[in-house]
């Protein structure tokens, strides 16, 4: 069956970095895009961009460029969100799911970004 | 950007009442292709959320056929025939016909 696992939830503090996975399996990798997708606690969806998991190609929705890199390990069928110089703001669950039509999504990663 | 408007913002039922929820967008979701990108997306509590509907009316595989989906432009509807309590959760529209893909604001479906 098709799954998206994210890895565990992270605790970081100001100004470090986290790298959060999404692996897929059940299907081919590379037939379909993954987008991320950010929920702040007990606010609304907020999408953060894609990637073409078959050129690695990404784009980044405005809010989300600069500070944060999607990347692939694609042998390992696995999508990477990387957040760098974490801000309090960025505090949130970020789930993976699969493009084009959202149709599975991973079970989400608390990051909570904390002094 | 688009802007989805979702109402009500919170929707009271009993089990077994039908109810509808409205997602209007700030301009038309048709794309050039001839598609509407409209999905419809269920939240419970303290998970992941669901697709229910794709493309304005389309049915996800193992959704039950009490939801439907309706709409066109930038009017579109969620229904649900007869509420059971599995359906209770926050309710998504999504678009992805333009980029950025936005999300509306949410429906709060609660018992009454």
């Amino acid at each position: 069956q098709i799954q998206l696992v994210q890895s565990g939830p992270e605790l970081k503090k100001p100004g470090e970095s986290v790298k959060i996975s999404c692996k897929a399996s059940g299907y081919t990798f590379t037939d379909y895009a993954m987008h991320w997708v950010k929920q702040a606690p007990g606010k609304g969806l907020k999408w953060m961009g894609w990637i073409n998991t078959y050129t690695g190609k990404a784009a980044y929705a405005d809010d989300f460029k600069g500070r944060f890199v999607f990347s692939l390990e694609a042998s390992a069928s696995t999508a990477n969100l990387q957040i760098s110089n974490l801000k309090n703001e960025d505090t949130a669950t970020y789930f993976c799911a699969r493009g084009p039509y959202f149709d599975y999504w991973g079970q989400g990663v608390l990051v909570t970004v904390s002094s | 950007d688009i802007v989805l408007t979702q109402t009500p913002p919170t929707l009271s039922a009993t089990i077994g009442q039908s109810v509808s929820i409205s997602c209007r967008s700030s301009q038309s979701l048709l794309d050039s292709d001839g598609d509407t990108y409209l999905n419809w997306l269920l939240q419970r509590p303290g998970q992941s959320p669901q697709l229910l509907i794709y493309s304005v009316s389309n049915l996800e595989s193992g959704v039950p056929n009490r939801f439907s989906g309706s709409g066109s432009e930038t009017d579109f509807t969620l229904k649900i025939s007869g509420v059971e309590a599995e359906d209770l959760g926050l309710y998504y529209c999504m678009q992805t016909t333009h980029a950025p893909l936005t999300f509306g604001g949410g429906t709060k479906l609660e018992l009454k």
